[in-house]
């Protein structure tokens, strides 16, 4: 069974970083790229890049370049995704979702929250 | 970036009723060489995390029962569902793969009657 497990919720200061985490399990990870998926509170769903683990190339929405960075461990099976600089806006649930084309799989959903 | 808009944004629906949503793209998703539409659509249930339902615009994922049909080419695509039940009461989104940025429609919530 095709798994990704996310890191749990966050509730982190503004002007802070958070980095959260995605375990595969279930099948080869170097076989998919991984995206990363922002939803806002009672909104839709905004793409924020991918990154392909086996040859570590990632590709960025334009929005989200400085914002967002993500790196994958292939040892361990896990993608990651750091965000910086964090402001309100960014109080989201963050999904990461396997696949090249569409997204196959989907991890639980992250949390964010943004506050002082 | 590729606009992706559906219409309706919510549908009340009573059980068994056939179900129609629309999703229009800014730009052509067919690759004419491969003749394949880059549209998928996914369901988002209340408190859950999406699941992707169909694939090049009309393939069903594995497991999806036959009452979610997609269709449609080009920019213009739709997600029928043929007599609809009380779990698939959701959200749905049509997303393209066509190019980057991927991009989602503001979704369709489909509430009960």
């Amino acid at each position: 069974e095709v798994k990704l497990q996310q890191s749990g919720d966050e509730l982190v200061r503004p002007g802070a970083s958070v980095k959260m985490s995605c375990k595969a399990s279930g099948y080869t990870f170097t076989d998919y790229a991984m995206h990363w998926v922002k939803q806002s509170p009672g909104q839709g769903l905004e793409w924020i890049g991918t990154i392909i683990p086996l040859i570590d190339t990632t590709s960025y929405n334009q929005k989200f370049k400085g914002k967002a960075t993500l790196t994958a461990d292939k040892s361990s099976n896990t993608a990651y995704m750091e965000l910086s600089r964090l402001t309100s806006e960014d109080s989201a649930v963050y999904y990461c979702a396997r696949g090249y084309e569409v997204m196959d799989a989907w991890g639980q959903g992250a949390s964010v929250t943004v506050s002082s | 970036d590729i606009v992706m808009t559906q219409t309706p944004s919510s549908q009340a629906v009573s059980a068994g009723e056939k179900v129609t949503m629309s999703c229009k793209s800014s730009q052509s998703l067919l690759y004419n060489e491969n003749k394949k539409n880059y549209l998928a659509w996914y369901q988002q249930k209340p408190g859950q995390s999406p699941k992707l339902l169909i694939y090049w615009a009309s393939t069903r994922e594995s497991g999806v029962p036959d009452r979610f049909i997609g269709s449609g080419s080009g920019t213009d695509f739709t997600l029928t569902i043929s007599s609809v039940q009380a779990e698939d009461l959701a959200v749905y989104y049509c997303q393209q793969y066509y190019n980057f940025p991927r991009t989602f429609g503001g979704g369709t919530k489909l509430e009960l009657k």
